[in-house]
């Protein structure tokens, strides 16, 4: 079993739609908690990074972490077929420096 | 400001080969990770520097090597390649403040194929 587990998708959503992705964790010591975005052929992209418990708002993006469920999410609003990508949730440990644990990524496609 | 730099961007080597590949921070960041990305395995920590001393170290192989240079610019290298070493390869560096906080900024990697 991994230690942060996420569906691959593909998750397919209308434009204008609320895309909502999650991921699961296993270690109850991770402590930051990141989305990444990741374009076909580009690296990832920093999209939002929390490190309590609660939610995080930005323009669009909301990411609610729960530590007592092990349990982090992301929600896009107004979804644009910009926003079609891979979304990676990944998480760290205290002082783990640039070692993150990452899921598996869900593809998101946002139709006209 | 300049994003991560990483060379070559697509290579192709034989099994038994060896490769180095290149990265350069963002100006001012003294933290290199380096990750491999396969569509079976996705992304994986590789390892880690900081001011030229390694910081964290994945599960790969010793096979799989780096270092950093006094000017933050890294190198990974691998020898004796093999078929399972066909991935892209994905540079990330971090300022004092992100370091140990995950906040990475990632290169657009080097895409390596080993026939």
């Amino acid at each position: 079993q991994k230690e942060v587990e996420q569906d691959p998708g593909p998750l397919s959503v209308p434009e204008g739609a609320i895309v909502s992705l999650n991921c699961t964790y296993s270690n109850s010591a991770f402590q930051y908690f990141m989305w990444y975005r990741q374009y076909s052929r580009k690296g990832p992209e920093l999209l939002m990074y929390t490190y309590s418990s609660g939610n995080k708002e930005d323009g669009r993006f909301t990411a609610q972490v729960d530590k007592s469920s092990k349990y982090i999410s992301l929600f896009i609003r107004d979804s644009q077929p910009s926003d079609s990508a891979t979304y990676l949730c990944a998480m760290s440990l205290r002082n783990s420096w640039g070692k993150l644990q990452f899921g598996a990524g869900t593809q998101v496609v946002v139709t006209p | 400001k300049a994003g991560v730099t990483q060379t070559p961007r697509y290579l192709i080597k034989t099994r038994g080969q060896q490769v180095t590949l290149s990265c350069s921070p963002i100006s001012g960041h003294r933290s290199v990770s380096w990750y491999q990305q396969t569509p079976g395995q996705g992304l994986q920590f590789l390892f880690e520097y900081f001011s030229e001393t390694q910081r964290n170290k994945g599960n790969f192989p010793g096979r799989f090597s780096g270092r950093q240079f006094s000017n933050s610019r890294s190198e990974m290298n691998v020898s004796t390649l093999e078929l399972g070493d066909s991935a892209l390869y994905l540079c990330a560096s971090s300022s004092i403040a992100g370091v140990g906080t995950g906040e990475l900024f990632f290169g657009e990697g080097s895409r390596l194929t080993v026939l």
